[in-house]
């Protein structure tokens, strides 16, 4: 299995640029979250989904959006995109049992280094 | 929104020192406290998952500890080894939504 894979690793935006983040997990986990990581903040998380075709907002959901057309992938976009989502963007997935799936770990990816100029 | 606080940021010891880690947490509404490594250049891993209060877990040098009705967890590393540098991040989940709110961590540097 390769668990949890982001792409692209590393990308530079001029400001106003749009972009797709995939994510993708072949572990058959029902949650996936984007999570954005800026120094001294540790991890905030974007959005997250709790199951193909469901999307919901989570602390800094602003300035980008979601889709999970299928329940492997998770997409992030930035469609306008801002020199403050200049940031490492970490996707993540966990497993759900008997709906208390938040028992359960989250398995990360590799990240995504963004840079917007 | 929770709020969870690490502390201290950083901790500097020597090889074969132990040292030990505090995470805070809102008591109320709580329903998981987990504990993640995360090296440098690489993808947080997860380290232990509690839930109930007074849980203890241990995996080899490292144990963590859970107060839900305080609302703090702490965790401990005995004979700290140049390979447990890394930052262990706190995070906890409340029963209110399906949301996992991250500390900032806590940056551990083991001096051989």
């Amino acid at each position: 299995n390769a668990g949890v894979t982001q792409t692209p690793k590393f990308r530079v935006l001029k400001t106003g640029q749009s972009m797709t983040l995939l994510c993708a997990q072949d572990m058959n986990h029902e949650y996936m979250y984007w999570y954005r990581q800026d120094p001294g903040m540790g991890l905030r998380l974007i959005h997250y989904s709790v199951g193909e075709g469901t999307t919901a907002k989570g602390e800094v959901p602003d300035g980008y959006n979601v889709s999970r057309l299928k329940k492997q992938n998770f997409l992030l976009g930035l469609e306008s995109a801002a020199p403050s989502q200049t940031s490492v963007y970490f996707c993540a997935s966990s497993t759900r049992t008997s709906g208390r799936s938040l028992s359960y770990e989250q398995y990360f990816g590799p990240g995504t280094r963004l840079t917007v100029t | 929104i929770l709020n969870v606080e690490q502390s201290p940021q950083s901790l500097h010891v020597q090889e074969g020192d132990s040292t030990n880690f505090t995470c805070s947490f809102p008591s109320s509404n709580f329903y998981a406290l987990h504990w993640y490594r995360w090296e440098t250049a690489k993808s947080p891993e997860a380290l232990f998952v509690m839930t109930l209060n007074g849980d203890e877990k241990k995996k080899g040098r490292i144990s963590a500890t859970l107060n839900t009705k305080e609302g703090y967890s702490y965790l401990y590393i005995k004979g700290s080894q140049p390979e447990d540098s890394a930052t262990y991040l706190c995070a906890s989940t409340n029963t209110g939504g399906f949301k996992t709110i991250f500390g900032a961590g806590t940056r551990l540097f083991v001096k051989a």
